[in-house]
């Protein structure tokens, strides 16, 4: 039973550029919650995916998007990309309504 | 707004003694509580939980307690071994909208053989 996995590991990106990170929920799930994890901070909610639709958001601009495809694996877009957003992009992924959410290893993104 | 916070960010303890992890949080919203563990290259990983309608949950070394009128939790590993070496990370959030996780900035739990 594969875990969460995403993709790429990580990714180096230059100042204004966009990127796309990717994620499989692990099996059996239907919900995908992205986090943005700054050096010496904890997970930061970005927003969640339910049904191919956002069910909720976090406090980031709208340079932060997503899309959940019918097989429940879903991206991340973050355009116009800012030195500020070198973190560790974390995917999470549940059963709507559960609480426990199981955690891919991330994409560690560096803009430069 | 830092409602959850963690404010050791290290912590040292001898293999076979107790180690006690603290994390208070501020809004009175959250009712429940998780606390996972990370090691280097890996996603956080859950390790124990607790609704607000306990103030004690049990898991094999692991207990969490919740002291809500204080907004204070703690993880108590009992003994301690090097394996237990990680961040934990310490999360709340509210029934009625468990898509919103709020983290502590996380304590590193160093256990020296």
């Amino acid at each position: 039973d594969a875990g969460v996995t995403q993709s790429p590991t990580h990714l180096i990106k230059t100042r204004g550029q966009q990127v796309t990170l990717r994620c499989s929920p692990k099996s059996g799930h239907d919900t995908v919650s992205w986090y943005q994890q700054a050096l010496g901070q904890g997970p930061q909610f970005i927003f969640q995916y339910y049904e191919e639709e956002e069910r909720q958001r976090g406090n980031f601009p709208d340079r932060f998007s997503g899309h959940q495809f019918p097989n429940y694996s879903s991206e991340l877009n973050v355009n116009a990309l800012l030195l500020g957003d070198s973190a560790l992009y974390l995917c999470a992924s549940s059963l709507v309504r559960q609480f426990g959410q199981y955690f891919g290893p991330g994409t560690r993104l560096t803009v430069t | 707004d830092q409602q959850v916070k963690q404010n050791s960010p290290s912590l040292s303890v001898q293999e076979g003694r107790i180690s006690i992890l603290n994390c208070d949080y501020t809004n009175s919203m959250f009712d429940y509580f998780l606390w996972y563990k990370k090691y280097p290259a890996e996603g956080p990983t859950f390790l124990i939980s607790i609704s607000s309608i306990k103030d004690k949950n049990e898991d094999g070394r692991f207990t969490v307690f919740l002291n809500k009128s204080a907004k204070h939790l703690s993880l108590h590993i009992v003994p301690s071994q090097p394996g237990d070496s990680a961040v934990y990370f310490c999360a709340a959030s509210a029934s009625d909208n468990n898509n919103d996780m709020r983290f502590g900035a996380g304590t590193r739990l160093t256990v020296k053989p």
